[in-house]
């Protein structure tokens, strides 16, 4: 079955310290994988995107995020976190159908950059 | 500006009373969806809608209809809430239907039924 997980429901780092959230997935073919950040009472923001090409993949606000096949994951990554960083984090995967796709989301990790 | 709008942002309501959340694009956008955030359970989509008068049932379409007259608009109906529809909706879009284009998110919509 097809399907994406992030195994951490709560991350914490310290200011300027690396981060990551972690993300899986399991999926027929080749994926496509995105995530997304949202910031207290706001809609969700897109942050990057994996399609094809280089596995490590580069998008706003400093973050980046490995696409590694293998272990079929995606971790979002930072190398150094800011305060304002602490948000909400979804990983999502297209899951395609017939002329169409719905996006499914992970639970969501929440990351707190402790000052 | 680019942008997804939906309204209203807050809404109390009661069970059984009809209720529309309207939502609209400005970005000539194909692809429109709605989803629904629940603590613990992430987003979960409702409906979708390829393009005009084109809609599909999503992970959790019980109790909700939707309509695509217009391919700016996507609104979401409750023909008679019930309280476990209490929950934060959003609306979003894509430029198409293919799936390796981002999708862009309304402010969202907190809905209390009671």
């Amino acid at each position: 079955a097809q399907s994406v997980a992030q195994p951490e429901d709560q991350v914490n780092v310290a200011e300027g310290n690396p981060l990551t959230v972690k993300c899986t997935y399991s999926v027929s073919g080749n994926p496509y994988l995105f995530w997304y950040v949202q910031y207290p009472n706001r809609g969700l923001q897109f942050l990057l995107k994996y399609i094809t090409g280089d596995n490590l993949v580069k998008g706003s606000y400093g973050f980046e995020a490995e696409f590694n096949k293998s272990q079929t994951s995606f971790h979002l990554k930072k190398p150094s976190a800011l305060v304002s960083d602490s948000a909400l984090y979804f990983c999502a995967v297209p899951f395609s159908g017939a002329g169409s796709y719905q996006l499914t989301f992970g639970k969501g990790t929440k990351l707190s950059v402790i000052p | 500006e680019a942008q997804v709008t939906q309204n209203p942002r807050y809404l109390i309501t009661v069970t059984g009373k009809k209720l529309t959340v309207t939502c609209s694009q400005n970005m000539n956008h194909e692809y429109m969806s709605w989803y629904r955030q629940d603590p613990g359970l992430g987003l979960r989509q409702i409906y979708y809608s390829m393009n005009v008068e084109v809609t599909d049932k999503g992970d959790v379409p019980e109790g909700y209809k939707v309509s695509r007259k217009e391919k700016r608009n996507f609104p979401l109906i409750l023909e008679s809430p019930s309280p476990n529809q209490t929950s934060l909706y959003f609306c979003a879009s894509s430029r198409s239907r293919e799936p390796q284009y981002e999708q862009y998110f309304g402010p969202g919509t907190r809905l209390t039924v009671t």
